[in-house]
C-alpha cells in the first residue's frame, strides 16, 4: 500500500513568489494535516482538512492557505514568500474516526532565497 | 489547552545504555499519546501509541512507553541503545482524535 506522498521533494523560490506543495494521503484516509518544521522549532501545526473542509488552522498568516480535493489529496499554497518560510513542510494523513495515528510523508524542503 | 513538553532537546547515551526520553503533556480530556521518530531528511514514523487499556505500550525497534496519568507523563525508554537509534524523537498528544499536538523534539545521539 502506498504511503503519504508529497511533491516536489525540493522547491527553491525567490522571496515574494508563490509556492504550491502537494500531498496525496493514504488510500481511505480523509484527514490531511500540514506542518511546518523550521530549523530548531519542532513541528508547527499549519492546517487540518477533512472531507474537503478546512477544520482548523494554526497560528500562521493568511498567506498560508490550502485546499483538499474530492479525492482527499491536498495542496498547500504559500503566497508572498519570505525568507523565514524556508522549512521542511510535512503532510500527514489519518482516518477520520477511531483516534488513528497520523502517517507522514517525506516532506517538501522549501528554500526561499 | 493542549500542549506537550519534551524535557531535553538533546540527549546523548552510550551504545548499550538505557535510553530515556521525557514527555509531559497537558490536556483537558484524557488524551491519546504518540511517539514518533524522524531520521534525517525524512518524515515522521510512528514508534508507538497509547489509546486505552494497558498503560505500558510496546513499540517498534525495542522502544516502549508508559502512560502515567497522575504524572501526566509518557516517557519513552529502550533498555539498550543502538547506533541506529540516533534520530529526532517527537512526542504528540491527540485529545480529540482529530488534532495532533507535537513537542519540540529530542535529538538522540548514541556514542559508540
Amino acid at each position: 500500500e502506498a504511503g503519504v506522498t508529497q511533491s516536489p521533494t525540493h522547491l527553491i523560490k525567490t522571496r515574494g513568489q508563490q509556492a504550491t506543495l502537494r500531498c496525496s494521503p493514504i488510500s481511505g484516509h480523509t484527514s490531511v494535516y500540514w506542518y511546518q518544521q523550521a530549523l530548531g522549532l519542532g513541528l508547527q501545526f499549519l492546517l487540518w482538512y477533512d472531507e474537503g473542509e478546512e477544520r482548523n488552522r494554526g497560528n500562521f498568516p493568511p498567506r498560508f492557505s490550502g485546499r483538499q480535493f474530492p479525492n482527499y489529496s491536498s495542496e498547500l499554497n504559500v503566497n508572498a514568500l519570505e525568507l523565514e518560510d524556508s522549512a521542511l513542510y510535512l503532510c500527514a494523513s489519518s482516518l477520520r474516526q477511531g483516534f488513528a495515528e497520523a502517517f507522514f510523508g517525506q516532506g517538501t524542503r522549501l528554500t526561499v532565497v | 489547552a493542549q500542549s506537550v513538553t519534551q524535557l531535553g532537546s538533546h540527549v546523548s547515551v552510550s551504545e548499550g545504555a538505557l535510553v530515556l526520553l521525557r514527555c509531559n503533556y497537558s490536556s483537558s480530556v484524557p488524551p491519546y499519546l504518540f511517539w514518533y521518530v524522524q531520521y534525517p531528511n525524512q518524515g515522521l514514523q510512528l514508534l508507538l501509541k497509547y489509546t486505552t487499556g494497558a498503560t505500558l505500550v510496546k513499540g517498534i525497534n525495542g522502544f516502549e512507553a508508559e502512560f502515567k496519568k497522575s504524572e501526566t507523563s509518557f516517557h519513552l525508554t529502550k533498555p539498550s541503545a543502538h547506533m541506529s537509534d540516533a534520530a529526532e524523537y517527537f512526542c504528540a498528544v491527540s485529545p480529540t482524535g482529530n488534532q495532533f499536538y507535537f513537542g519540540t523534539g529530542t535529538s538522540l545521539t548514541v556514542i559508540p
